[in-house]
């Protein structure tokens, strides 16, 4: 079984930047690709970005591509997600989860907080 | 990109009976190669992360309670809960992992009457 641990969430200001990062545990986390799914207050599931288990192909959300980036360093079986340019609608609760192309998300990590706001 | 539309938005079921929920992709999601339907159902319990129940739009996860079950291809998906228990109290999501953008579905919330 994978388990995932999020941090890095917090409070940041409009236009402001934050790297979350996700710790893999229990399995090879190399035989998964990975994938970032956010949840605003109140509201649905939003996926935001995968990336396959090599690194070499990554995906995103029309809503934040350009202003984020996904990566991930097997070596250190950490998954990231750099996120630039925020606005208020990047409030959420980020989960992190393996799974994205052609792959459900069976682990998921307990989620951290970004919080957008001056 | 593949849009995908649950109903109802929320259901009250008595405890015992049966809780379906509906999924329609805006395109198949089902893979000619392979002959599967690249369609999850997870459960989402108040402050809780998501809960993977069924996979391949059929498949259920291990340790899922049999109650629940996944039927449908192509467009056109249901999630059954058999016999509503008191811990199925949940908001339901489905979701295509066939393209990118991997859509969820808006949710369903299932409450008890």
């Amino acid at each position: 079984e994978l388990q995932l641990l999020e941090s890095g969430g917090g409070l940041v200001q409009p236009g402001g930047s934050l790297r979350l990062s996700c710790a893999a545990s229990g399995v090879p986390f190399t035989a998964y690709a990975m994938s970032w799914v956010r949840q605003a207050p109140g509201k649905g599931l939003e996926w935001v970005s995968s990336i396959s288990d090599s690194g070499g192909t990554t995906f995103y959300a029309d809503s934040v591509k350009g202003r984020f980036t996904i990566s991930r360093d097997n070596s250190k079986n950490t998954l990231y997600l750099q996120m630039n340019s925020l606005t208020a609608e990047d409030s959420a609760i980020y989960y992190c989860a393996n799974g994205g192309a052609k792959a459900r998300s069976a682990f998921w990590g307990q989620g951290t907080l970004v919080t957008v706001s001056s | 990109d593949i849009v995908m539309t649950q109903s109802p938005d929320s259901l009250a079921v008595s405890l015992g009976e049966r809780a379906t929920i509906n999924c329609k992709s805006s395109q198949s999601v089902l893979y000619s190669s392979n002959n599967r339907n690249y369609l999850a159902w997870y459960q989402q319990k108040a402050r809780q992360p998501p809960k993977l129940l069924i996979y391949w739009a059929s498949s259920r996860e291990s340790g899922v309670p049999d109650r629940f079950s996944g039927s449908g291809s192509g467009t056109d998906f249901t999630l059954t809960i058999r016999s509503l228990q008191a811990e199925d109290v949940a908001v339901y999501y489905c979701q295509q992992y066939y393209s990118s953008p991997f859509t969820f579905g808006g949710g369903t919330k299932v409450e008890i009457k």
